[in-house]
């Protein structure tokens, strides 16, 4: 099974900040990278695809970088919004797998 | 509208058996890969099965041999049959489907509102 380790688990930040969240995986997935938003008591939500394509009605604020083992989750400035749980998932294979999740708090 | 919407979730002793529905509209199950992904009470998302447009499977080490994936076209349904439960299958259950971009593999794009199974004696 691919592993994927994101850092860091916990984060926190305050409105209007810059922020970045890493993914690694344990072998090269190429760009076959997604990243999620979920916040408590909800499903998740997909932000970006294909490490950096901005899916549907996600803000612009959104980013993803990366190909190979190490990608990255950027969102240029925070709005009270996002704060929530950002996971990782690789889709290289069939067996898809998630980082543990970076939990995003306010500070 | 594409909604997702999962049923069958409860209380279940250790060992015992269950079945998860999740019922689909607005678009059709078998057109599109399916996943089950679970959730444990304060953890992160644990991938499950897949089951494809053709209707191969796959599943993760954790419940291969005890749990099934698979589908009702007639009734636009996705089901996990899930056997020799465990105190650690305790989770939210989604179901999930797969959209296939090309050169980007897939994501999840549409996701139900879960179940909650719960594996205690």
């Amino acid at each position: 099974d691919i592993h994927m380790t994101q850092s860091p688990s916990s984060l926190s930040a305050s409105v209007g900040d810059r922020v970045t969240i890493s993914c690694r995986a344990s072998q090269n997935i190429s760009r076959y990278l997604n990243w999620y938003q979920q916040k408590p008591g909800k499903a998740p939500k997909v932000l970006i695809y294909g490490a950096s394509s901005l899916q549907s009605g996600v803000p612009s604020r959104f980013s993803g970088s990366g190909s190979g083992t190490d990608f990255t989750l950027t969102i240029s400035s925070l709005q009270p919004e996002d704060f929530a749980t950002y996971y990782c998932q690789q889709s290289y294979n069939a067996l898809a797998t998630f980082g543990q999740g970076t939990r995003l708090e306010i500070k | 509208e594409v909604q997702l919407v999962e049923s069958g979730g409860g209380l279940i002793q250790p060992g015992g058996s269950l079945r998860l529905s999740c019922a689909a509209s607005g678009f059709t199950v078998s057109s599109y890969y399916m996943n089950w992904v679970r959730q444990a009470p304060g953890k992160g998302l644990d991938w499950v099965s897949v089951i494809y447009t053709g209707g191969t499977t796959f599943y993760a080490d954790s419940v291969k041999g005890r749990f099934t994936v698979s589908r009702d076209n007639s009734k636009n349904t996705l089901y996990l049959q899930m056997n020799s439960l465990r105190v650690e299958d305790t989770a939210v259950y989604y179901c999930a489907r797969s959209l296939i971009v090309p050169g980007a593999n897939d994501f999840f794009d549409i996701w139900g509102q879960g179940t909650m199974v719960t594996v205690s004696s």
